[in-house]
């Protein structure tokens, strides 16, 4: 089993919409987690951290089930700019980060 | 402030061949990642360094395979000899220290590499 799954996608949502996806993870020892961006033939980005009690920045907005392993992003009134790959980010010790195979996000016009 | 550097951007060669993949962390970075991205697998771990030692290779695929970091400010990923199944993004990260719980790596453009 991957140490951490998720939707592939795409989810093609028109400009001003309400897109949300998941992750699931394996390693219930998890201490933290993250949401990562990747644009298309670019490097990874960190997006933002994901806090036990939830966490929004802007219009993003992250957040932690522990007792059935899923972290969810959410992203409301869709840019543009927002099309991207999205990865699913653990971190089941203190030094190595797991990366999700991403779930992909267009937005049109 | 310059970022993770890597080279080449690009590289074609054919099977068999040996490729040389170069690395400069963020100045200050005591922790170097190499990753590994391709369609199938997405995002994979191959090995990373700690002042300058190897911590965790246990995601090297195989002996063909090989990394070092001989000082704060260079490391290297080798394969040799090259075969089709390298074909991948291979991508270089670093972290200080202090930035582990913050969970931010910041990675390199990458080295896409394409082995005929």
């Amino acid at each position: 089993r991957k140490e951490v799954e998720q939707d592939p996608g795409p989810f093609n949502v028109p400009e001003g919409a309400t897109v949300a996806f998941n992750c699931t993870y394996s390693n219930s020892a998890s201490q933290s987690f993250f949401w990562y961006r990747q644009d298309c033939r670019k490097e990874p980005k960190l997006l933002m951290s994901v806090y036990s009690s939830g966490n929004e920045d802007g219009r993003f907005t992250a957040q932690l089930n522990r007792a059935s392993q899923y972290i969810s992003l959410l992203i409301r009134d869709s840019k543009l700019s927002d099309s991207a790959t999205y990865l699913c980010v653990v971190r089941p010790n203190d030094y190595k980060l797991s990366f999700g195979a991403g779930t992909t996000v267009t937005v049109r016009a | 402030d310059a970022g993770v550097i890597q080279s080449p951007r690009h590289e074609v060669t054919e099977m068999g061949q040996e490729v040389t993949l170069r690395c400069k962390p963020i100045s200050g970075h005591d922790y170097l990642f190499w990753y590994r991205q391709t369609m199938m697998r997405g995002l994979e771990l191959l090995i990373y360094f700690n002042n300058n030692v190897p911590i965790d290779d246990s995601g090297m695929p195989e002996d063909r395979f090989s990394a070092k970091m001989p000082n704060a400010s260079f490391s290297t990923l080798k394969i040799q000899p090259s075969e089709p199944r390298d074909s991948a993004v291979y991508f270089c990260a670093s972290r200080a220290g202090t930035s582990g719980r913050t969970g931010e790596l910041f990675f390199g453009e990458g080295s896409r590499l394409t082995v005929l």
